[in-house]
């Protein structure tokens, strides 16, 4: 069964700094692009950014670029994003995606971001 | 890049059929077969409907279908039941500068 489980959420005051996780299992980690899709509260997703199967190329939503960062560790079956210079509208819940066909075949539970003084 | 354009809202009986469009661009939707529909219900984390424009993924019910024309697709859900009531994006690949991939700004399906 695919599992995808995020974590590291939480309250972070404006230009603060999280560093976010996502766990994989169920499936062969390596082989997948994988996506972070955030959701304000109340509003719609959100592509945020984008990486390939060994983590060579990555892509950002220019709303996030210079300050966030993508990355995996195929060794250990995790995605992160590094999220850096925060700002109250980062405030979101953030969810990993698996990719496949062009879809996000796999959700995980997301993990909630809270930018506030 | 602004969001695909999706209805605010729609309704329907249960047993009746609706329809959810999405308007991109030649730059999204009409340029690619990557497009996709999730169905959210609240609290919960999005679950993927339909994918290249028309394939349902294995589980979802036959009730789901999407196509696609031009810059808009769309996605009919027949029968309705009142699970079905939550929550709607559409989803695209887009060769825009800002973004790689951008959704629509979701659809909440009503079941009267």
């Amino acid at each position: 069964e695919v599992q995808l489980v995020e974590s590291g959420g939480g309250l972070v005051q404006p230009g603060g700094s999280l560093r976010l996780s996502c766990a994989a299992s169920g499936f062969t980690f390596s082989s997948y692009w994988m996506h972070w899709v955030r959701q304000a509260p109340g509003k719609g997703l959100v592509w945020v950014s984008r990486i390939n199967s060994d983590g060579s190329s990555t892509s950002y939503a220019d709303s996030v670029k210079g300050r966030f960062t993508i990355s995996r560790d195929n060794a250990k079956n995790t995605l992160y994003l590094q999220m850096n210079s925060l700002r109250a509208e980062d405030t979101a819940v953030y969810y990993c995606a698996k990719t496949s066909s062009g879809s996000y075949d796999y959700w995980g539970q997301g993990t909630l971001v809270t930018v506030s003084s | 890049q602004s969001a695909l354009t999706q209805p605010a809202s729609v309704s329907g009986s249960p047993g009746q059929s609706i329809t959810i469009s999405c308007t991109g661009t030649s730059s999204d939707v009409g340029g690619y077969n990557y497009v996709s529909w999730y169905q959210q219900h609240p609290g919960k984390a999005p679950k993927l409907m339909i994918y290249e424009v028309s394939n349902r993924p294995s589980g979802v019910s036959n009730r789901f279908s999407g196509s696609k024309s031009g810059n808009t697709a769309s996605l009919t859900i027949s029968g309705l039941q009142a699970e079905d009531e939550a929550d709607y994006y559409c989803s695209s690949y887009t060769s825009s500068s800002t973004l790689e991939w951008v959704f629509g700004g979701g659809t909440k399906l009503t079941v009267l």
